[in-house]
C-alpha cells in the first residue's frame, strides 16, 4: 500500500536536546511538507520540499531543521533552540499532478 | 495573500441531525478549496476538494459542500450526522495550480461533537 509513515508516533524528549523525526513516503510525490499542530491553531507550515536536495523555510521554521536527500524521506529535526517545542507534528506529500496532500499518522512530542 | 475562517471552534448535533460546518475563504487569485477531517491522535484524511466545474462537491462519508464564490464559502454538510463523524474538520485553501509549489493555508478547525 501506498502512503506516508512518521515514526515515532509519541517522542519524549528532555529539554536542551535535539530530536529527529521520520517522514518517508512510497507515494513517488516529490513536493514534501512539515506542519505543526496545536490546539485551537490549524496547521502552521515548518519547512517544505519541492524537490531531492533543496527546501524552504515555511512560516515558523526558527528552532527547525530538514533535509531531503532522498525522495522518499524528509526528516526534520527540532532543535534546543526551539522554546516551545511540545506540538503534533504532521508531514504530508503531493505530487505534481495532485491538488491535494495527503497526511502521515503523526508525531506528538512532549518536551518533559 | 489567501486566509480561512472556520466560524465555530465546536459544533454539537444530535445523532440524524443535519450537518453545517461553515467555512469562509479570501483569494487574491482563484482559489482550491479543500476539506480535511482529522480523528483524534491521527493524520488528516481528505473528505473532498473544489478544483474547477461543479460547485457542488461530494466526498467521502455522504459528505458534501458548494463552492460559492459571490459568498466566498465552502460550507461542508451532510444530511445525518453519524456516531462515527464526531472528528474535527479543517477547511482549506490554496492557490490554483499554476506549477510549483502549492501554499496551502488551513483553518483553524471544527470539532464536531454527535450526541446520541
Amino acid at each position: 500500500d501506498g502512503g506516508i509513515t512518521q515514526s515515532p508516533k509519541y517522542l519524549f524528549r528532555k529539554e536542551g536536546q535535539n530530536v529527529t523525526l521520520s517522514c518517508e513516503q512510497n507515494l513517488n510525490h516529490d513536493a514534501m511538507y512539515w506542519y505543526r499542530q496545536d490546539p485551537g491553531q490549524g496547521l502552521r507550515l515548518i519547512y517544505y520540499s519541492q524537490i531531492v536536495n533543496d527546501f524552504q523555510k515555511g512560516d515558523i521554521a526558527e528552532g527547525y531543521s530538514v533535509s531531503r536527500e532522498k525522495k522518499e524521506s524528509f526528516p526534520l529535526t527540532v532543535t534546543s533552540a526551539q522554546k516551545n517545542p511540545t506540538a503534533f507534528y504532521l508531514c504530508a506529500s503531493k505530487g505534481l499532478a495532485i491538488n491535494e496532500q495527503f497526511f502521515g499518522p503523526g508525531t506528538r512530542l512532549t518536551v518533559l | 495573500a489567501q486566509s480561512v475562517t472556520q466560524l465555530g471552534s465546536h459544533v454539537s448535533v444530535s445523532e440524524g441531525a443535519l450537518v453545517l460546518l461553515r467555512c469562509n475563504y479570501s483569494s487574491s487569485v482563484p482559489p482550491y478549496l479543500f476539506w480535511y477531517v482529522q480523528y483524534p491522535n491521527q493524520g488528516l484524511q481528505l473528505l473532498l476538494k473544489y478544483t474547477t466545474g461543479a460547485t457542488l462537491v461530494k466526498g467521502i462519508n455522504g459528505f458534501e459542500a458548494e463552492f460559492k464564490k459571490s459568498e466566498t464559502s465552502f460550507h461542508l454538510t451532510k444530511p445525518s450526522a453519524h456516531m462515527s463523524d464526531a472528528a474535527e474538520y479543517f477547511c482549506a485553501v490554496s492557490p490554483m495550480n499554476s506549477g510549483g509549489y502549492q501554499k496551502v493555508t488551513f483553518g483553524t478547525g471544527t470539532k464536531l461533537q454527535v450526541i446520541p
